[in-house]
């Protein structure tokens, strides 16, 4: 039982460039969300995906899409990388509506030059 | 709107001495409330939990907090910190407001730092 698992630990970008980050989780979960986490600012959730099929926009959307590609899979896509997205990625997810606890993946560390 | 304050960025004590990490909330509804640790260069794990059963919630590690809810605090504590208690530590405010309407808002963090 690998948990949340996600791909890659570490990518460096030039602006304007586009990449996927891939989050996965084993645990039959029905919510899964990303996050990003800046210093001093904690972590603020950019989408998430309540059930297989549905997508939500959170606090910070702008620049991102996502893709919940089926039950296990949810993707965050940038199109066109900005210095302003240099941050750590964190996909989660969640069991039943009433289990409020959300398992974190271990992150993916995204340098924007 | 739900909002969390973890009232210091930066906390040092001694290794064996207590520590206490300080965290307000304001929530709408009956909030449920968390504490994250992350070590340098890792993920989140969870460290305890309150979901409006006992005030005084036991997590792993020797953490315990203690809901008030007179006083909108949640803060963590130890009574003797270890070497590997140095990390980031998250305060989590969770809100669901029927409809399956289900927010999480994260504090700023409050790194502590254990001294030998």
């Amino acid at each position: 039982n690998a948990g949340v698992t996600q791909t890659p630990k570490f990518q460096v970008l030039k602006t304007g460039q586009s990449m996927t980050l891939q989050c996965a989780q084993d645990m039959n979960h029905n919510s899964m969300y990303w996050y990003r986490q800046d210093p001093g600012m904690g972590l603020r959730l950019i989408y998430y995906s309540a059930s297989e099929g549905t997508t939500d926009k959170g606090e910070v959307p702008n620049g991102y899409n996502v893709s919940r590609l089926n039950k296990r899979e949810f993707s965050l896509r940038l199109e066109s990388a900005a210095p302003s997205q240099t941050s750590v990625y964190f996909c989660a997810s969640r069991d039943r509506e009433w289990e409020e606890t959300q398992y974190f993946g271990p992150g993916t560390r995204l340098l924007v030059l | 709107a739900q909002s969390v304050t973890q009232l210091d960025s930066h906390v040092s004590v001694s290794e064996g001495t207590p520590v206490l990490l300080r965290c307000n909330y304001s929530s709408s509804y009956s909030p449920s409330l968390f504490w994250y640790v992350q070590h340098p260069n890792k993920g989140l794990q969870l460290l305890l939990k309150y979901t409006s059963a006992a005030t005084l919630v036991k997590g792993i590690n020797g953490f315990e907090a203690e809901f008030k809810k007179s006083e909108t605090s949640f803060h963590l504590t130890k009574p003797s910190a270890h070497m590997s208690d140095a990390a980031e530590y998250f305060c989590v405010v969770i809100e669901e407001s029927g409809g399956s309407n289900y927010k999480l808002t994260f504090g700023k963090g409050t790194l502590l730092t254990v001294n030998p």
